[in-house]
């Protein structure tokens, strides 16, 4: 099957330092790639989708500045927080998707600390 | 948007028990519907679907029936294992193929 990774699983950054998360589709080519954020016993929340060679669009309420993404390739996807504060710390979770497919392949996710 | 109520958890079963998973959603259409399944350690995977009214999803055991009237999509399985002891998502796919997710049930089966 479909697989994505994610890199790195865990982080840990100070605060005001930026961090990237990296979402790769391992065997399938992704024409789409979505970020979620999942905090403790709650829900996924979409951030963003990404298109390939596009700018991503952001959800409402997600500062697009403070969370850059990145979709140079369609094997790669990139989140960037930058300038960290502590209530940044959560789980980061991305999917991707290939044409007009329904289905979403995710990543194992990625913990980031903020310290 | 879209929104959805999933059924509290933990859920915490003997081994062959029935298990029943609740799920109701608010959309504007009729959007598809999907559950989802996270084992320790690894990422969401999908577990069935349903795309219209009436369809019934199935996978590994595990059947839900997407109910219009209701806007429910109850996830349900005959004899648990406790292979199945996982968190467990209902998200019904809204315009633009994003998914809403609900807040995820775990379930812990006991042998």
């Amino acid at each position: 099957g479909a697989v994505v990774s994610q890199h790195p699983s865990r982080v840990i950054c100070k605060s005001g330092t930026s961090v990237k998360i990296e979402c790769r589709s391992l065997d399938f080519q992704a024409t789409t790639m979505f970020w979620y954020r999942q905090f403790p016993k709650q829900s996924l929340m979409l951030m963003a989708t990404s298109n390939e060679g596009s700018k991503a669009t952001y959800e409402q309420g997600v500062e697009k500045d403070k969370f850059l993404i990145n979709h140079a390739s369609l094997t790669l996807s990139t989140l960037t927080v930058t300038s960290a504060h502590p209530e940044d710390s959560s789980f980061y979770i991305c999917s991707a998707r290939w044409g007009s497919s329904y289905e979403q392949y995710f990543g194992p996710g990625t913990r980031l600390t903020v310290t | 948007g879209d929104s959805v109520t999933q059924m509290e958890g933990p859920v915490t079963l003997s081994e062959e028990a029935f298990l029943t998973i609740n799920c109701t959603y608010t959309a504007t259409g009729y959007p598809s519907l999907f559950w989802y399944v996270q084992y320790p350690g690894e990422g969401l995977q999908l577990l069935l679907k349903a795309t219209k009214a009436d369809d019934k999803g199935s996978n590994k055991g595990f059947e839900a029936t997407y109910r219009k009237e209701t806007t429910s999509f109850h996830l349900e399985k005959g004899s648990v294992q406790v292979s199945d002891s996982a968190v467990y998502f209902c998200a019904p796919m809204e315009y633009g193929n994003k998914l809403v997710f609900g807040a995820g049930t775990i379930l812990r089966v006991k042998s």
